[in-house]
């Protein structure tokens, strides 16, 4: 079974600083994508970064990147610039086929 | 254009009723999904559904059940309704195993 762990239920980081949100997950397979999701006060969940299991480049989209470690089964969401706007649950979810798993989330809060 | 989009968003009820939950997509994915999300934000799966095959969730009471008339919709249909049903449902839809998920913007279902 896929299992995704989310070890931070909290995170806070001061506004224009830089935080990261940690991501395990376990699979036997070499096949699959890794995402994180943003879900604000709003509750739409929103696509925040995807990354292809066999690409080793990490994906970067603007202020948001990752640290894929395929090896460590790790897959960490950076945030840089942060600004009041990223303030929100962020869902680490892995895909295997048409089957995607979430983990329970971390609560970011943005300082001013 | 909504890519995926539920009805109601909000819906209070009281325990022993029927209610549904439409979903409708227009993104031409083949495989849609129902979570559910808890008071405490974790995310579970209930179904996948395509054209071929329904996967459901071993722990989904059978008072549960999807209905699709066609692709582009999957219905959830919930009988005898119990307290223990409050949550945020979302439908979701992807495309074959290469894309990430979209999400409808949630029913909040309350059953008083």
């Amino acid at each position: 079974a896929q299992t995704v762990t989310q070890s931070q239920p909290e995170m806070s980081v001061q506004e224009a600083e830089t935080v990261t949100l940690s991501c395990t997950y376990d699979t036997s397979e070499s096949d699959y994508y890794l995402f994180w999701y943003k879900q604000p006060p709003s509750r739409q969940m929103i696509l925040v970064i995807r990354q292809e299991a066999y690409k080793q480049q990490n994906a970067t989209e603007n202020r948001f990147s990752v640290n894929f470690q395929k090896a460590a089964k790790s897959f960490s969401l950076k945030i840089s610039d942060s600004q009041l706007g990223d303030a929100a649950m962020y869902f680490c979810a892995y895909r295997r086929r048409n089957q995607f798993y979430f983990g329970t989330g971390t609560s970011l809060t943005v300082i001013p | 254009d909504t890519a995926v989009s539920q009805t109601p968003k909000y819906l209070v009820t009281q325990m022993g009723n029927d209610k549904s939950i439409k979903c409708e997509q227009n993104l031409g994915h083949d495989t849609m999904y129902w979570y559910k999300q808890d008071s405490k934000k974790f995310l579970k799966i209930m179904f996948s559904y395509n054209n071929k095959e329904l996967i459901i969730n071993e722990t989904v009471p059978n008072r549960f059940s999807p209905k699709s008339p066609d692709k582009a919709h999957l219905n959830l249909h919930i009988n005898s309704l119990e307290l223990g049903d409050s949550a945020v449902y979302f439908c979701a839809s992807s495309r074959g195993d290469v894309t990430e998920a979209f999400f409808g913007q949630g029913t909040r279902l309350t059953v008083v």
